[in-house]
């Protein structure tokens, strides 16, 4: 059974930093491209982050780009995202998503989330 | 990027009726090389992550219900819920695959009427 669990999140102060984790089982993590997709408080889904099953290819979007950083170490079936000089609208629920399979295709099985508050 | 535009923002249906969510990209998310639809379809319930149901605009994911259908190609796709059931209220989202960032529509909100 594939399983996706989150951690690390908090309350952090705006310009703060953390550092969320994602354990895989159920799976070979290497042979898939995972994400992270966050919802904000009562709002829709925004992608975040994608590293390919090797982690040769990542992409983020343009909100977090120069402040996040995703990495993957398959030998400990875990996903990361670093997160430095956060802002209070990155306060959201941090999802770590499986892709089907490469970057170019959709999640199909999701965590509970990490909750992150950035507020002073 | 490609903008997801869906409608209606929500919809109230009564039981057993017919459930139409639309969705429409800025551009074609059809690949010409394979003929596949680069599209998804997600449910999420209150305090649950979201589901797929759909991908390549209409392969149902395993345990998908059948009155769930997925249809249309390039730029304009519909989701269909043929007889509404009380667990399938929800918020459902598309998303485009095609190129990054991936996108997700605005989320559609469907409701017991």
């Amino acid at each position: 059974e594939v399983q996706l669990v989150e951690s690390g999140g908090g309350l952090v102060q705006p310009g703060g930093s953390l550092r969320l984790s994602c354990a895989a089982s159920g799976f070979t993590l290497s042979s898939y491209a995972m994400s992270w997709v966050r919802q904000a408080p009562g709002k829709g889904l925004e992608w975040v982050s994608t590293i390919s099953g090797s982690g040769g290819g990542i992409y983020y979007a343009d909100s977090v780009k120069g402040r996040f950083t995703i990495s993957r170490d398959n030998s400990k079936n875990s996903l990361y995202l670093q997160m430095n000089s956060l802002r209070a609208e990155d306060t959201a629920l941090y999802y770590c998503a499986k892709q089907v399979a490469t970057t170019y295709s959709p999640a199909d099985y999701w965590g509970q989330g990490a909750l992150v508050t950035v507020s002073s | 990027d490609i903008v997801m535009t869906q409608s209606p923002d929500s919809l109230a249906v009564s039981l057993g009726e017919r459930a139409t969510i639309n969705c429409k990209s800025s551009q074609s998310v059809l690949y010409s090389s394979n003929n596949k639809n680069y599209l998804g379809w997600y449910q999420q319930k209150p305090g649950q992550p979201p589901k797929l149901l759909f991908y390549w605009a209409s392969t149902r994911e395993s345990g998908v219900p059948a009155r769930f259908s997925g249809s249309g190609s390039g730029t304009d796709f519909t989701l269909t819920i043929s007889s509404l059931q009380a667990e399938d209220v929800a918020v459902y989202y598309c998303q485009q695959y095609y190129s990054t960032p991936p996108t997700f529509g605005q989320g559609t909100k469907v409701e017991i009427k």
